[in-house]
Parts: C-alpha cells; structure tokens; sequence
C-alpha cells in the first residue's frame, strides 16, 4: 500500500547533537512538507518541496535543514541551532492538486 | 497574506448529537481550497473533507458535512450523530488555487471536540 513512513517514532537527543527525522513517501508525490506541533497548538511549517533538488524556508525555518534529493524522501536535520526542539513532527506529502495532504505519523523528539 | 482563524479552542457534545466547528479565513483570492483534518490521540492527522472554491455545493461525507459560505469567507464543519470516535482535534486548513504555483497549506490553531458518553 502507498504510504508515508515517518522514523523514528521516538527521538532523543542531547543538548549540542544535530539529529535527522526521516520521511519517505511511496505515493509519487511531487510536494513534500516538514511542521511542527507544539502541545495544544496548531501545525507550523518549517520547510517545504515542491520538486526535487528545491525547497523553501517556511514560517520557522530557523534551527533546521532539509534536502530533496529523491522525489521519495525529504529529511529533516534539527542542529543545536534550535534552542528548542522538544515538539512533535509531521511530515506530509501531496500532488499539488489540491486534493489533500497524505500525513506520516510523526515523530517525537525530546531533548534531554 | 493569508490566514485561518479558528474561534474555538475546545468544544463540547452529547453522543448522538449535532456540533458545528467554526472556520474562517482571509484570502484576496478567489481559486483555492478548504479542508478539515482530524488528529485523534494517536495524533494521525486524518483528512476529514474537502471543499473547491468555486464549487458552490457544500461538500458532505457521511455524517460530516460543511457549510461554506465564500462572501463571509466561512467554513464550518458540522458533525451529526456524533460518536466517541469523533472526540479529536479538528484543524481548518486552507490552499491556494493551482495556478498560483504554491502547494502548501495554511493551518488554523485547531478546536478540540469532546464527546461526552
């Protein structure tokens, strides 16, 4: 079945370490996008793809990178430039159609 | 720019009955798209229902059903026979047109709904 696989599900990491979120997509979406979701609040968007080898800052790009290598996977890299990293992260995928985000189910990354 | 206000941060249902979640958005624009998305505990976002602007039906599915009202920039989501299930996050989202060469989508803060036995 196609999906979009977000790993790990859990995430630690210590103060001063950069650490990646994976997200892969087998949908053959063109668009792909990184938010954060911070306890009781809405989603904000870090960064997003449209095509591969391109992508845009979003709303609180500040503390993270991303790359498009492939068109099935967009990598999210939180550096110790994010002061605060602790949040839950969503990755989504679309066709730019308008038809929908497909959603992953997220990782959780704590800082300890 | 634009933006997606949602009113109500938390609300409250009977099973069985009727609740409305209220939306609304400020666009210049007139080619775009409305969605409600659901995030149960599991926090799986889940696409609830779509609307195309300048489709003037109501889009419904099953027992969710919308009211837009584009000249008031409005997008309520109004849940019937609700059911424990439904007891989530629902978020308001909203996309530019296809021609406008942008895919992401612009979220509100969200309203939790309880679903009281």
């Amino acid at each position: 079945d196609g999906g979009i696989t977000q790993s790990p599900k859990y995430l630690f990491r210590k103060e001063g370490q950069n650490v990646t979120l994976s997200c892969e997509q087998n949908l053959n979406h063109d668009a792909m996008y990184w938010y954060r979701q911070d306890p009781g609040q809405g989603l904000r968007l870090i960064y997003y793809s449209q095509i591969v080898n391109d992508f845009q800052k979003g709303d609180i790009a500040e503390g993270y990178s991303v790359s498009r290598e492939k068109k099935e996977s967009f990598p999210l890299t939180v550096t110790s430039a994010q002061k605060n990293p602790t949040a839950f992260y969503l990755c989504a995928s679309s066709t730019g159609q308008g038809d929908g985000y497909t959603f992953g189910s997220g990782t959780r990354l704590t800082v300890v | 720019a634009q933006t997606v206000t949602q009113s109500q941060p938390e609300m409250s249902v009977q099973e069985a009955e009727t609740v409305t979640l209220s939306c609304t958005y400020d666009t210049s624009e007139s080619d775009y798209y409305l969605f409600w998305y659901k995030q149960p505990p599991s926090r799986q976002m889940i696409l609830v229902i779509r609307q195309e602007a300048y489709k003037q039906q109501n889009a419904t599915e099953n027992r969710f059903s919308v009211n837009f009202q584009k000249a008031a920039k409005s997008f309520s989501l109004k849940i019937s026979d609700s059911q424990l299930g439904d007891a989530a996050m629902y978020f308001c989202a909203y996309r530019r047109g296809r021609t406008s060469g942008t895919y992401k989508y612009i979220f509100g803060t969200g309203t939790r709904l309880k679903v009281l036995a």
